[in-house]
């Protein structure tokens, strides 16, 4: 069964410093990884996606995250924090294409002026 | 939000009444999905559509049912809403191309007094 382990539930970061959210995941098959953003009373973003074709996923507002069979992880990162990227976000795994997403218990990003 | 209606936003109902939530989409997609959401829980699949009339259980689905008359429409029944159903609900959409992401609904939030 597929599932996914976000490591730390809140991560705090200072303005301008790097954004590191942790992601391992569990398949039996190659899987398809998403990484979403939720911001206050709103619903899900899409921030990137791998689907088999680069190791190396690059997506919006600066984000990027590495697939990484050998250790099962998917980590998003993201050079430069901004106030912005305050927000919760979410790590997800399906076995195909259509399948259902699996979802993390989600990481709280604080950013601090 | 690609074009993802879920009403109502906002309900208050008390234990023992049955409650129905619509997910209104016009994006013609092939599937469906309710998730809920709650702290320290992530988002859990309760229940999800693969067509009109094709639907299948998820992971937290007791006490839930579904029904998907037409393409565009999925609801989610509570038959008889207790404490614990108390949650923000989410619909999600996919299903254009091999390999989609989901695209969420702005979410129900549901308190079951």
């Amino acid at each position: 069964a597929q599932s996914v382990t976000q490591l730390g539930s809140h991560v705090s970061v200072s303005e301008g410093a790097l954004v590191l959210l942790r992601c391992n995941y569990s398949s039996s098959v190659p899987p398809y990884l998403f990484w979403y953003v939720q911001y206050p009373n709103q619903g899900l973003q899409l921030l990137l996606k791998y689907t088999s074709a680069a190791t190396l996923v690059k997506g919006i507002n600066g984000f990027e995250a590495e697939f990484k069979k050998s250790e099962t992880s998917f980590h998003l990162t993201k050079p430069s924090a901004h106030m912005s990227d305050a927000a919760e976000y979410f790590c997800a795994v399906s076995e195909s294409g259509n399948t259902p997403l699996v979802f993390g218990k989600g990481t709280r990003l604080s950013v601090i002026a | 939000d690609a074009g993802i209606t879920q009403s109502p936003r906002h309900k208050v109902t008390e234990t023992g009444t049955p409650v129905t939530l619509r997910c209104h989409q016009t994006e013609n997609h092939r599937y469906m999905y309710w998730y809920r959401q709650d702290p320290g829980h992530g988002l859990r699949l309760i229940h999800y559509s693969y067509g009109v009339k094709d639907t299948d259980k998820g992971e937290v689905s007791d006490g839930y049912s579904v029904s998907r008359s037409k393409t565009e429409d999925f609801l989610l029944t509570l038959e008889s809403a207790t404490s614990s159903q108390t949650s923000v609900y989410f619909c999600a959409i996919s299903g254009r191309g091999l390999v989609t992401e989901a695209f969420f609904g702005q979410g129900t939030r549901l308190t079951v007094v």
